[in-house]
């Protein structure tokens, strides 16, 4: 069975500054997404940003990127110019690309981010 | 843009009561998803749907099921409702080539 694990519970960025949010996964799959969710306070779960396990180059949007190493089964967020906006709990998942059960996505426990002004 | 909306933000219930969740998407997605969602723990797959009428165990189904008469709405039904039971339930539905999209979340409390 697949796991995601993301071992920090909470991590803290100063407005303007760099955050890595960490998640390693565990899969016997060669072909699959990973995903970095957002849930602020409103509740509603916002895609962040997808990487695709068969593409190398590492995904990017805007101010969110990820550093993706598929031998190491490591799938950073890096969140450049933090914003107060940007305070959430993040959630690394996973999800199969195809075949039996490919519909479901596997979370990691989360990582609360707060943002000091 | 795709909305999922869930039927309540918060709801109050007692031990034992049969609990209706609902969840209405507006895309034609095929497939359906029930999550529950509790500190320190993430959130974990109670059940799915990827027709109508068509629906899998996912990895925390005991004490629920669900119902899809029609594509667009996914129910979760808790039998008996019990403490244990309190949490965050989420909704979600995608299609082939897109990501899940959410609902906002019923917080449930059993009392």
């Amino acid at each position: 069975a697949q796991t995601v694990t993301q071992s920090q519970p909470e991590m803290s960025v100063q407005e303007a500054e760099t955050v890595t949010l960490s998640c390693t996964y565990d899969t016997s799959e060669s072909d699959y997404y990973l995903f970095w969710y957002k849930q602020p306070p409103s509740r509603q779960m916002i895609l962040v940003i997808r990487q695709e396990a068969y593409k190398q180059q590492n995904a990017t949007e805007n101010r969110f990127s990820v550093n993706f190493q598929k031998a190491a089964k490591s799938f950073s967020l890096k969140i450049s110019d933090s914003q107060l906006g940007d305070a959430a709990m993040y959630f690394c998942a996973y999800r199969r690309r195809s075949g039996g059960s490919n519909y479901k996505l596997t979370f990691g426990k989360g990582t609360l981010l707060t943002v000091n002004p | 843009d795709v909305k999922v909306t869930q039927s309540s933000r918060y709801l109050v219930k007692r031990t034992g009561e049969k609990v209706f969740l609902e969840c209405v998407q507006d895309m034609d997605h095929e497939n359906m998803f029930w999550y529950r969602q509790d500190p320190g723990l993430g959130l974990r797959l109670i059940y799915f749907s990827y027709d109508v009428k068509m629906k899998e165990k996912g990895d925390i189904p005991e004490g629920y099921s669900v119902s899809r008469e029609k594509k667009e709405r996914f129910s979760l039904i808790l039998e008996s409702a019990s403490t244990n039971q309190t949490s965050m339930y989420l909704c979600a539905s995608r299609t082939q080539g897109t990501e899940a999209f959410f609902g906002q979340g019923t917080r449930l409390t059993v009392v």
